[in-house]
């Protein structure tokens, strides 16, 4: 079973930031957080991760709450291509480990 | 960028059939995956494969599935005997070691009939 909780769905106005939370309270001090999304039925695509550091790429910013215990998916400029599942998954870092997805936040961009 | 690249984008097959879903995965990449999604319902991990043997794989992972990196590049699902219920959009993915995030290909569509 998913490690994590996210809302069901969010709405965000294109241009806005979009703000995606997720509850992680059960994480373990070797797991790190990571973010994917599926646009439609595509294959999920890698957004970001993180240990316990904010975190910044070209994509997103992911904060990660001092205790770790949840952390937020920020796209700073949402466009409609955005529109899209995101999934939160905590994962160690150690050997082959599985992704497991849960259900994840249907996030639809508004033009 | 690196691709992981799957084939076919769909395959329609008779129940009882055999199939088999290739991927090519990032050439150095260390680790491979096979996950599927049925329509609407979430994305369900199926085998993962290192060191050219299965380090862990799922319940539904059973005697009708392998899988098999052939050549060194081509990372293959065999579905033995296909059931209306195998049909589901089938993702490969790849990783390196550490904790790099996984790059998925973009799927086959397995529908049986």
């Amino acid at each position: 079973d998913a490690k994590t909780t996210q809302p069901t769905s969010m709405d965000c106005a294109e241009g806005r930031a979009a703000n995606l939370p997720c509850n992680h309270s059960t994480i373990s001090g070797n797991e790190y957080v990571y973010w994917y999304r599926q646009i439609h039925s595509q294959g999920p695509q890698y957004i970001i991760h993180g240990l316990k550091n904010n975190e910044t790429n070209e994509m997103a910013s992911l904060i990660i709450t001092e205790d770790r215990k949840s952390s937020t998916l920020i796209l700073p400029h949402a466009t409609l291509r955005d529109t899209a599942v995101y999934y939160c998954i905590v994962l160690s870092i150690q050997g082959a480990q599985k992704l497991v997805f849960g259900q994840g936040t249907r996030l639809t961009i508004n033009p | 960028e690196p691709e992981v690249t799957q084939t076919p984008s769909h395959q329609v097959t008779q129940m009882g059939q055999e199939v088999i879903l290739r991927c090519v995965p990032i050439s150095n990449h260390l680790y491979f995956y096979w996950y599927r999604q049925i329509l609407g319902q979430k994305v369900e991990f199926l085998v993962s494969f290192y060191n050219n043997e299965i380090s862990e794989k799922s319940e539904i992972f059973d005697d009708q599935f392998s899988v098999e990196r052939p050549d060194g590049s081509n990372f293959t699902l065999k579905i033995r005997s296909t059931k209306l219920e195998d049909s589901a959009m089938y993702f490969c993915a790849s990783s390196e070691i550490g904790y790099y995030g996984y790059t998925f290909g973009s799927g086959t569509r397995l529908t049986v009939v």
